[in-house]
């Protein structure tokens, strides 16, 4: 089993701060890594995927880099809208999602 | 544009079987993967696992013994079905649309299902 060791669990910034969330597999899954977005009693959006593409019509602020084990996530000039819970996931055929980072207004 | 809607029981008691079904509505039903995926109230997402339209599946090996995934599509809908609930199934299940390589792009609204005695 892969799995998906996503850091940190909490993250307090203010609007307008660039912020990263890192994400690293226990074994190589190249670049099939993605990123979601959830907010409270919605279900996630997908953000990016193949590490580092993002999804039609989300906002260029989001970053994704990586490959192999290790992926990071950044959002840069924090919106108001950008405050939710991030998820990487592998998708390797099984799939694996990581612990979530919780993203807050400081 | 693709909508998912699911349905079932949103309370069991310990030891029954959880039930839910997913209708596709809108898109293509064939050549994609279609998945499952919970979350336990205040924790994250957990994979439980797809089916191709050809039937094929994945499972979580945490849950494989005792999921079933299920397709029908003549009638554009995949089923889960989680034997032996206790409490720690208490969660809200998703079904989505994607699996295998390819990314979870449309979701279903979520249902809450409970074990409780």
């Amino acid at each position: 089993d892969i799995q998906m060791t996503q850091s940190p669990s909490t993250l307090s910034a203010s609007v307008g701060d660039t912020v990263t969330i890192t994400c690293r597999a226990s074994q190589s899954i190249s670049r099939w890594l993605a990123w979601y977005q959830q907010k409270p009693g919605k279900a996630p959006e997908v953000l990016i995927y193949k590490a580092s593409t993002l999804v039609s019509g989300v906002p260029s602020r989001f970053r994704g880099w990586g490959s192999g084990t290790e992926f990071t996530l950044t959002i840069s000039s924090l919106q108001p809208d950008d405050f939710a819970t991030y998820y990487c996931q592998e998708y390797t055929g099984y799939s694996t999602f990581g612990q979530g980072t919780k993203l807050e207004i400081k | 544009q693709v909508q998912l809607q699911q349905w079932g029981a949103g309370l069991l008691k310990p030891s029954e079987t959880l039930s839910l079904t997913c209708g596709v509505y809108g898109g293509t039903f064939t050549d994609f993967y279609w998945s499952w995926i919970r979350q336990p109230p205040g924790k994250g997402l957990e994979w439980i696992g797809e089916i191709h339209h050809t039937g094929d599946t994945n499972k979580n090996p945490s849950l494989e013994s005792r999921v079933t995934i299920s397709i029908d599509t003549s009638k554009k809908q995949f089923s889960l079905r989680l034997r032996s609930a206790t409490a720690a199934d208490t969660a809200v299940y998703y079904c989505a649309s994607g699996g295998g390589h390819e990314t979870l792009d449309y979701w279903g609204q979520g249902i809450l299902v409970t074990v409780s005695s």
